[in-house]
């Protein structure tokens, strides 16, 4: 059975500082690996998609890697800004065609 | 164009009572998709619909249903309501299935079983 693990449960960095969210998973058969950011009371918004031949992706200030063989991604965030203040998680496609994802990690950026 | 919208946003129900929650996908998206969000079991998965038809469930009870109209609209059904099912609920949806297909979520109905 799939799981996904995100490490660390909460996170608190002062504004500026470059970081990295880390998101592990148990079984390599995935199609894609999604990272989202969540804001209080509100839905999803996907920020990067790495298909299961990728290594990475970039968009803007974040990039995400994917290492398949070890079951490992990281979201690397540079330069954080107070509005990066968010729950970033995790979800891989597994094998039957489901997300799973996993519990999140709560960023905190001190202006 | 419009997002992903969901309602109601907010409801309280009594146990025993049902629930149906509507999602309104982003205009030309064909596949939906509903979660359920609670924070002690995280997000998991309910259920996708492509073309009117159930693709994919996940490993919730029967009493948990939900069905796609012909313009792609979704409802989803909770019968018998638990005061586990308190829950954010989200829909999501995209332009087709498969891995390449990025998928946008709704802000969520917000369930409160009493």
């Amino acid at each position: 059975k799939q799981e996904v693990t995100q490490i660390p449960a909460a996170l608190s960095v002062p504004e500026g500082e470059n970081l990295v969210l880390n998101c592990s998973f148990t079984d390599s058969a995935i199609y894609n690996l999604q990272w989202f950011r969540q804001d209080p009371g509100k839905g999803l918004t996907s920020l990067l998609l790495i298909q299961s031949s990728q290594r990475e992706q970039t968009s803007g200030r974040l990039n995400a890697s994917l290492d398949k063989s070890s079951g490992r991604s990281t979201l690397y965030i540079a330069a954080s800004q107070p509005g990066d203040s968010a729950t970033y998680l995790c979800a891989v496609l597994d094998s039957n065609y489901q997300l799973i994802w996993g519990a999140g990690t709560k960023l905190i950026i001190k202006p | 164009k419009a997002g992903v919208t969901q309602t109601p946003r907010y409801l309280i129900k009594t146990r025993g009572q049902q629930v149906t929650l509507s999602c309104s996908p982003i205009s030309g998206h064909r596949s939906v998709s509903w979660y359920q969000q609670t924070p002690g079991q995280g997000l998991q998965f309910l259920f996708e619909y492509f073309s009117e038809t159930q693709r994919n469930k996940g490993n919730f009870p029967g009493r948990f249903s939900g069905r796609q109209f012909s313009n792609s609209r979704s409802e989803m059904n909770v019968s018998t309501l638990e005061l586990g099912d308190s829950a954010l609920y989200l829909c999501a949806s995209s332009l087709a299935v498969g891995p390449g297909n990025t998928i946008y979520f709704g802000e969520g109905s917000w369930l409160t079983v009493v």
